[in-house]
C-alpha cells in the first residue's frame, strides 16, 4: 500500500517542550515537505527536501528543525523557541518536474 | 513578496451547475499552477496541474485556464454534485525554485442537492 503516513494523527503537548512529528513515504519521491496550516489561511512552507542530507527553510523555518538521513523519512522537531505551535501540519513528498505534491493525512498539534 | 489570492468567501451553487473558482497571483512568475481538493481535517489532494505556455487543461468534469497576461487562473467544475464539496486550493511553482511552491488559502465550495 503506496503513500504518505504521519503519526501520530493529534498529538498534545505542555509548552516548553520539544516534540517531533514523523513523516515517512514509500512513493520513492526525491523531494519531500513540510507544511504548516492555521485556520482561514493557505499551506505554508516550513522546510524543504529535495535529496537525502539535505534540506532548505521555507517561509516560516523559525522554531522549527528537519533532518533527512533516508529518502524515506522527513521528521519535523518543532522546538521550543516557536511561539504559536498549535497548528495542522502536513507532510508531502513530491515528484520531479513537472512537480506534483503527495500529501499525508496531517498531524494536529496542540500545545497546552 | 508573492501573493496568492482566492475568494475566501464560500461559493454556494445548486448542483448540476458549473462552479467557477479563481486564483489571482502577484510579483510571481510561475512556471506551473496547480489545483488541490481538500477535505476538512485532511490532506489536500492533486487535481490538476498546468504549465506557464498552456492556456487550458480538462481532466473529466475539470477544467482550468491559465492566463499569465492577467495572472490568473479559473478552475471550473461542470455538472458539479455535492461530493465536490471541499475546500480548493491552488499552488504555484517558480521556473527557477524548484520544488517551493506558494498556496493560496483556498476557496470552500458548497454544491448543494
Amino acid at each position: 500500500d503506496g503513500g504518505i503516513t504521519q503519526s501520530p494523527k493529534y498529538l498534545f503537548r505542555k509548552e516548553g517542550q520539544n516534540v517531533t512529528l514523523s513523516c515517512e513515504q514509500n512513493l520513492n519521491h526525491d523531494a519531500m515537505y513540510w507544511y504548516r496550516q492555521d485556520p482561514g489561511q493557505g499551506l505554508r512552507l516550513i522546510y524543504y527536501s529535495q535529496i537525502v542530507n539535505d534540506f532548505q527553510k521555507g517561509d516560516i523555518a523559525e522554531g522549527y528543525s528537519v533532518s533527512r538521513e533516508k529518502k524515506e523519512s522527513f521528521p519535523l522537531t518543532v522546538t521550543s523557541a516557536q511561539k504559536n505551535p498549535t497548528a495542522f501540519y502536513l507532510c508531502a513528498s513530491g515528484t520531479s518536474r513537472p512537480d506534483t505534491q503527495y500529501f499525508g493525512p496531517g498531524t494536529r498539534l496542540t500545545v497546552l | 513578496s508573492q501573493k496568492i489570492e482566492q475568494n475566501s468567501e464560500a461559493l454556494n451553487i445548486q448542483e448540476g451547475k458549473t462552479a467557477t473558482l479563481t486564483c489571482n497571483y502577484t510579483n510571481y512568475s510561475p512556471a506551473y499552477l496547480q489545483w488541490y481538493r481538500q477535505d476538512p481535517g485532511r490532506g489536500p489532494v492533486f487535481l490538476l496541474l498546468i504549465r506557464e505556455n498552456e492556456k487550458e487543461k480538462r481532466k473529466e468534469r475539470l477544467k482550468v485556464t491559465f492566463d499569465t497576461t492577467l495572472k490568473q487562473s479559473l478552475f471550473h467544475i461542470t455538472a458539479s454534485q455535492p461530493a465536490d464539496s471541499a475546500t480548493y486550493l491552488c499552488a504555484l511553482e517558480g521556473a527557477y525554485n524548484f520544488n517551493k511552491f506558494y498556496f493560496g488559502s483556498g476557496t470552500k465550495l458548497n454544491v448543494k442537492p
